[in-house]
């Protein structure tokens, strides 16, 4: 399916454990950012991609990690889980610093 | 880091109102963006807009640059508009120049 998705949809881990959420996109877009929303908060840019093998931190990186050794794909990894990572994740991509289309979101639980 | 502010916060009108949402930012942008998230929690995007106008159906975004002011408009408004619009701009310089406001959470009543 072409568009930009993102699994699990849902997710429930305990603290301390190691989460991977995926992101993957068919249009081939060049750029990809990982965003959290949290209430009071808005949309925080986490990390992006201006291309493969290209990354650097947002606003919040701290406790994630990112790779992207495809255009295609941007997975997001807590390396040890905390409760306040819980939130809505969501995927982007754009082509250029245009429009950017969103993936439906990851909503995180950290117990 | 440029501040986004967003008003009003929330707003709740009757069908058929006009309505407007504001942004204002802190520092010069290279572009603004309109966001519609609805209540399912899909994120669209609505406009880009660097200067001047613009209008898709029933919604219109405007930018005033000097001003360091943008504002989405709906006109006829209707219960499916429902939705928390959000504005984001880019102040260029790579993805650090992308801020967003805290949104506008919008009720349309019929």
């Amino acid at each position: 399916d072409a568009g930009i998705t993102q699994s699990p949809r849902y997710k429930i881990t305990e603290t301390g454990r190691q989460v991977t959420l995926m992101c993957h996109q068919t249009w081939s877009h060049s750029y990809m950012f990982w965003y959290r929303q949290d209430l009071g908060h808005g949309l925080r840019l986490i990390y992006y991609s201006a291309a493969a093998d290209i990354t650097d931190k947002g606003e919040v990186p701290d406790g994630y990690v990112v790779s992207r050794s495809k255009t295609e794909n941007f997975p997001l990894t807590l390396e040890s889980a905390t409760r306040s990572q819980t939130s809505v994740y969501f995927c982007a991509s754009t082509r250029s610093y245009n429009e950017q289309f969103f993936g439906p979101g990851t909503r995180l639980t950290v117990l | 880091k440029n501040e986004v502010e967003q008003s009003p916060q929330n707003l709740t009108a009757q069908e058929g109102e006009f309505i407007t949402i504001n942004c204002s930012y802190s520092v010069g942008i290279s572009a603004l963006h309109w966001l519609q998230q609805h209540p399912g929690g899909g994120i669209v995007s609505l406009f880009m807009l660097s200067s001047g106008k613009k209008k898709h159906g029933r919604l219109i975004a405007t930018i005033n640059i000097q001003e360091k002011h943008s504002s989405l408009h709906i006109t006829a408004s209707h219960p499916r508009d429902s939705a928390v619009y959000i504005c984001a701009e880019y102040s260029g310089g790579g993805a650090d120049g992308l801020t967003f406001g805290k949104g506008t959470h919008l009720i349309i009543q019929p």
